[in-house]
């Protein structure tokens, strides 16, 4: 079993839609969780951070942490064609004494106009 | 702004050439990292190194090794390379600190024939 589970899609949604991304993972010791953006032909973009259970809002993303259930969401309201991307969730850890990332496999999300 | 460059955007090699893949950051930053990005997989960390001339093996370091003599600069060498190192190669850096936030280059999609 994979430490980060992702939901793979595709995703497809018409523009204005709210659009649900969602990773589970099993690692107690995951501290920061993360969720980048990745264009095609790009290299991944941090599109939002956090490190607490609750939601953090950024304009038309908020990021949902819920360490009990050991889930995490990210909800994109008003979906508009930019936000078309491969959606990656990223969980922080201490390993030594160096901080890792463990990525989830990635969602790929077209919203169409 | 952080700029992480590498060296090619593609390149075709043959099974048993040595590959080079260079990256290079402009912010000085202490950590850089090397993934690969496979569908359905996800990043996986080859290898990272917290200072010059410093290096850690990541999930899957098998068939590769680096080299950082310089801060700015992590090179990826695939000693022979083979069909199963085809994928794309994504480098990032990050500062030392309570940074969590990877900046990642462009990519290299390599295939080997």
């Amino acid at each position: 079993q994979k430490e980060v589970e992702q939901d793979p899609g595709p995703l497809s949604v018409p523009e204005g839609a709210i659009v649900s991304l969602n990773c589970t993972y099993s690692n107690s010791a995951f501290q920061y969780f993360m969720w980048y953006r990745q264009y095609s032909r790009k290299g991944p973009e941090l599109l939002m951070y956090t490190y607490s259970s609750g939601n953090k809002e950024d304009g038309r993303f908020t990021a949902q942490v819920d360490k009990s259930s050991k889930y995490i969401s990210l909800f994109i309201r008003d979906s508009q064609p930019s936000d078309s991307a491969t959606y990656l969730c990223a969980m922080s850890y201490l390993s030594g004494s160096a901080r890792q990332l463990t990525f989830g496999s990635g969602t790929q999300l077209t919203v169409l106009p | 702004d952080v700029k992480v460059t590498q060296s090619s955007r593609y390149l075709v090699k043959r099974t048993g050439e040595k590959v080079f893949l260079e990256c290079v950051q402009d912010m000085d930053h202490e950590n850089m990292f090397w993934y690969r990005q496979d569908p359905g997989l996800g990043l996986r960390l080859i290898y990272f190194s917290y200072d010059v001339k410093m290096k850690e093996k990541g999930d899957i370091p098998e068939g590769y090794s680096v080299s950082r003599e310089k801060k700015e600069r992590f090179s990826l060498i695939l000693e022979s390379a083979s069909t199963n190192q085809t994928s794309m190669y994504l480098c990032a850096s990050r500062p030392s600190g309570r940074s969590e936030t990877q900046y990642f280059g462009p990519g290299t999609r390599l295939l080997v024939l």
